[in-house]
């Protein structure tokens, strides 16, 4: 099983441009996440999905869209991008959010974003 | 919000000393979770704690949650160059199913 795969796992773009970054699970996980990590700032969630067909922001939406496709890809898309989302960004899975236990989080090797 | 502070931010030792990071809450958490990032890597599910108390052990790693379940420990015993990385807490409160709220992490470094 390749787990939770993310494409592409570089990028560079300049201000204003949009891009997509595309995140699979092949582990019939119900929900999915995108995380965004910065140095010194640990991961902060932008938003995730409980379960196909639901979206729901996180900490830091401003900027981002998503899209639950199916119930194994989730993703996140970037319309005008600004410097300050130059990141590191991770998408993750759970097998089911909304149950006690089922928390644990499989995360993707991640895109290094560059926005100049 | 919940906040979950995580310390030492950086540590450094030397091959076979022991090494221990806490993390703090804000708020009482339903559950606690840590998680091993090395470098240039992604993180990696260590562990989940849920009771009061509670203390689990992996090889060289202890894990503890705090008995009023708004703190947490990890602690590694005569440490390893395989123990480099960053390891994260992320504590989950009762009232808010999704948000896994993430410590800053502490960044370990091992001396040959």
């Amino acid at each position: 099983n390749a787990g939770v795969t993310q494409t592409p796992k570089f990028q560079v773009l300049k201000t204003g441009q949009s891009m997509t970054l595309q995140c699979a699970q092949d582990m019939n996980h119900n929900s999915m996440y995108w995380y965004r990590q910065d140095p010194g700032m640990g991961l902060r969630l932008i938003y995730y999905s409980a379960s196909e067909g639901t979206t729901d922001k996180g900490e830091v939406p401003n900027g981002y869209n998503v899209s639950r496709l199916n119930k194994r890809e989730f993703s996140l898309r970037l319309e005008s991008a600004a410097p300050s989302q130059t990141s590191v960004y991770f998408c993750a899975s759970s097998e089911y959010m909304l149950i006690r236990g089922n928390e644990k989080l499989f995360f993707g090797s991640g895109t290094q974003l560059s926005v100049l | 919000g919940q906040q979950v502070m995580q310390i030492p931010q950086y540590q450094h030792v030397q091959e076979g000393e022991d090494f221990t990071t806490y993390c703090n809450s804000s708020t009482t958490l339903s559950n606690i979770q840590w998680y091993k990032q090395r470098p240039g890597g992604h993180p990696v599910f260590l562990i989940q704690l849920v009771k009061s108390g509670e203390v689990k052990k992996q090889k060289r790693l202890t894990f503890q949650f705090g008995e009023a379940k708004k703190n947490s420990s990890l602690h590694i015993t005569a440490t390893q160059t395989t123990d480099v990385g960053t390891y994260f807490c992320a504590g989950k409160s009762g009232g808010s199913n999704y948000k896994l709220t993430f410590g800053k992490g502490t960044l370990l470094t091992v001396n040959p």
